[in-house]
């Protein structure tokens, strides 16, 4: 079983620049998570998906982020502009749905903000 | 609100070496309970999940018990590897099914 992808690995962007970062779950889960995990810190929930739908989007900065899952399967995030305290790890995860089930991680996009 | 809290690290220990790495936890309601490994260069995977008081997690020799009257989950291992080397996430599953995360503590195992 494919594990979750997630492209690039490394990006490295001036600030003021856009980015945006792919992620494709495992085939069959429903539910969907963008993380930001900073360095020294456990990560943060930034969107929850399930489906095509967003379950929680509470902590997503929504003036410069922004996240999709169209047809309910692979998501993008983007950030626009981007700024120094963005620098940070994005990690996508997966689940069959919500619900206390395990979540699988993808490797993460380490992003570099100069 | 919610929250974990573990260890800081680095914690450095020498091959064979008994491991403990703290984790406890504020919650209301009755959590179910995991660590995390990120090994260099991968992603978090599960290591171990507890879903209710006094149940133990354990996989690849690392153990950890569920103590409702502590409010902890601390993870052990009694003899550990160069390959154990990773950091290790304590997080707890909140009343919405969301993780709460601690902060990580980074374990350096010396042959």
């Amino acid at each position: 079983e494919a594990g979750v992808a997630q492209s690039p690995r490394y990006k490295i962007i001036e600030k003021r620049q856009s980015v945006a970062f792919w992620c494709n779950p495992i085939s069959g889960h429903a539910t969907l998570y963008w993380y930001q995990q900073i360095l020294g810190q456990g990560p943060k929930l930034l969107i929850q998906f399930q489906n095509n739908g967003v379950v929680d989007d509470s902590q997503l900065p929504k003036d410069r982020f922004s996240a999709e899952r169209l047809k309910g399967v692979d998501s993008t995030l983007k950030i626009q502009p981007a700024k120094l305290e963005d620098s940070a790890v994005y990690l996508c995860a997966s689940s069959l749905r919500t619900g206390g089930n395990e979540q699988f991680f993808g490797p993460g996009t380490r992003l570099t903000v100069l | 609100g919610d929250s974990v809290t573990q260890m800081e690290g680095p914690v450095t220990l020498s091959e064979e070496a008994c491991l403990t790495i703290n984790c406890t936890y504020t919650a209301t309601g009755y959590p179910s309970l995991f660590w995390y490994v990120q090994y260099p260069g991968e992603g978090l995977q599960l290591l171990l999940k507890a879903t209710k008081a006094d149940d133990k997690g354990s996989n690849k020799g690392f153990e950890a018990t569920y103590r409702k009257e502590t409010t902890s989950f601390h993870l052990e291992k009694g003899s550990v590897q160069v390959s154990d080397s990773a950091v290790y996430f304590c997080a707890l599953s909140a009343s919405n099914y969301q993780l709460i995360w601690g902060a990580g503590t980074k374990l350096i195992i010396k042959p």
